[in-house]
């Protein structure tokens, strides 16, 4: 059964860079079908698309995250890894790291979620 | 500002039904029959409730669905459980820019 597993830092100081990384469990980042995204949730409030990553390394970022985002895959650790500069305390969320089908658009598992602070 | 537009609540007591609205414009929802919708409980992540506008995966009952009519999508929830009380939020695909918007979530409550 397919698992994702969210791990990084639980806070962060203003104006440095925010580092995740999913671990996939289960099943192959490397498959054709599939690419890799990160999703995050403010504190009491919706979800926003941040970006994904294919496992050949093709992107697609959230045009109003793109120029603080930076994602990759490691296909030898099964593992995709985010990276958000400059964060500022809007950037607090739980970030969620989730596998999307390819032909059917659908995020189809989630990992638990992890919680990031930013703050001094 | 979410890009897809739903009410922040709806609700209904046991065994009703529920809908929920989603509205986006021709670039994302109106374009593609790429909607998802997703259950989320408290403190846990969301879940897959339906995708491509109306299929469901394997597990989901059949009391939920989904349709789409121009640039507003809809998910129903017939015969409402208590288990059921949940934020909802729908997803759309916006093209290989964009690529996925999210709406700003509802909030269902079983009455």
């Amino acid at each position: 059964q397919l698992q994702l597993q969210e791990s990084g830092p639980g806070l962060v100081k203003p104006s440095e860079t925010l580092s995740l990384t999913c671990t996939v469990s289960g099943g192959s980042i490397s498959s054709s079908s599939y690419c890799w995204g990160w999703i995050r949730q403010p504190p009491g409030k919706g979800l926003e698309w941040i970006g994904s990553i294919y496992y050949s390394g093709s992107t697609y970022y959230n045009p109003s995250l793109k120029s603080r985002v930076t994602t990759s895959v490691d296909t030898s650790k099964n593992q995709f890894s985010l990276k958000l500069s400059s964060v500022t305390a809007a950037d607090t969320a739980v970030y969620f790291c989730a596998r999307l089908g390819m032909s059917t658009k659908k995020l189809d598992c989630w990992g638990q979620g992890t919680l990031v602070t930013v703050s001094s | 500002q979410s890009a897809l537009t739903q009410p922040p609540s709806a609700s209904g007591s046991p065994g009703q039904s529920v809908t929920i609205s989603c509205t986006g414009t021709s670039s994302d929802v109106g374009g593609y029959d790429f909607v998802s919708w997703y259950q989320q409980h408290p403190g846990k992540a969301p879940k897959l409730m339906i995708y491509e506008v109306t299929k469901r995966p394997s597990g989901v009952p059949d009391r939920f669905s989904g349709s789409k009519s121009g640039n507003t999508a809809s998910l129903t929830v017939s015969g409402l459980q208590a288990e059921d009380e949940a934020d909802y939020y729908c997803s759309s695909y916006a093209g290989s820019n964009n690529f996925v918007v999210f709406g700003g979530g509802t909030k269902v409550t079983v009455l």
